[in-house]
């Protein structure tokens, strides 16, 4: 009874690197999501899918990419890792109605 | 649009107390309503949810929320706090039309004092 896998949990990238975050569901939901969470910013949306090859831009998606190549599958991409992309990563995914979340990834760029 | 207000950013009880988390949204028809809660290092995990029927939902670990509509509110309540409840809880509305997005509130700190 997985739910939602990330990988990795931690990961200390230098500026300019790049480096792809993996996130894994086993329920069959359609809907899957990216979000970065910051101190006294919440939640905020960076990608997300409607369905098995269907990406679309959240509300800050600039410096990163996305792909869903399978449906259980949502890849988060950082071509050029900044320092403003340091945060905690946390993919979801939903059948509609209430998401189910994974355990999220913590990110230094230095 | 859909918009969640959280107006308090910390609160802090005493344990064996009550509580009682505040939510107000915004939304242009029926909401689907969720309360979910983040232990430190943890992700979020879905406590409760109120989609349409009985205004007053049970969640797990003993926490319930009531939806009112006139006020359009939808606030948690526990009657007596653990202390393994500290944690940050975050109110959620939604969906909207499309890909079943939900707009999440900035969260609220629970501290648990002994």
């Amino acid at each position: 009874n997985a739910g939602v896998t990330q990988t990795p949990k931690f990961r200390v990238l230098k500026t300019g690197q790049s480096m792809t975050l993996l996130c894994a569901q086993d329920m069959n939901h359609e809907y899957m999501y990216w979000y970065r969470q910051d101190p006294g910013m919440g939640l905020r949306l960076i990608h997300y899918s409607v369905g098995e090859g269907t990406t679309a831009k959240g509300e800050v998606p600039d410096g990163y990419n996305v792909s869903r190549l399978k449906k259980q599958n949502f890849l988060l991409g950082l071509e050029s890792a900044a320092p403003s992309q340091t945060s905690v990563y946390f993919c979801a995914s939903s059948a509609r109605y209430g998401y189910t979340f994974g355990s999220g990834t913590r990110l230094t760029v230095v | 649009a859909q918009s969640v207000t959280q107006p308090d950013i910390h609160i802090t009880v005493s344990e064996g107390a009550s509580l009682e988390l505040r939510c107000n949204y915004s939304y242009g028809a029926t909401p689907y309503l969720f309360w979910y809660v983040q232990s430190p290092g943890q992700g979020l995990q879905l406590l409760l949810k109120y989609f349409s029927g009985d205004t007053l939902v049970q969640g797990i670990k003993g926490f319930e929320a009531e939806f009112k509509r006139s006020q359009s509110s939808f606030n948690l309540r526990k009657p007596s706090v653990h202390w393994s409840d500290a944690a940050e809880y975050f109110c959620a509305v939604g969906p909207n039309t499309n890909a079943g997005k939900s707009t999440f509130g900035d969260g609220t700190t629970l501290t648990v004092k002994p």
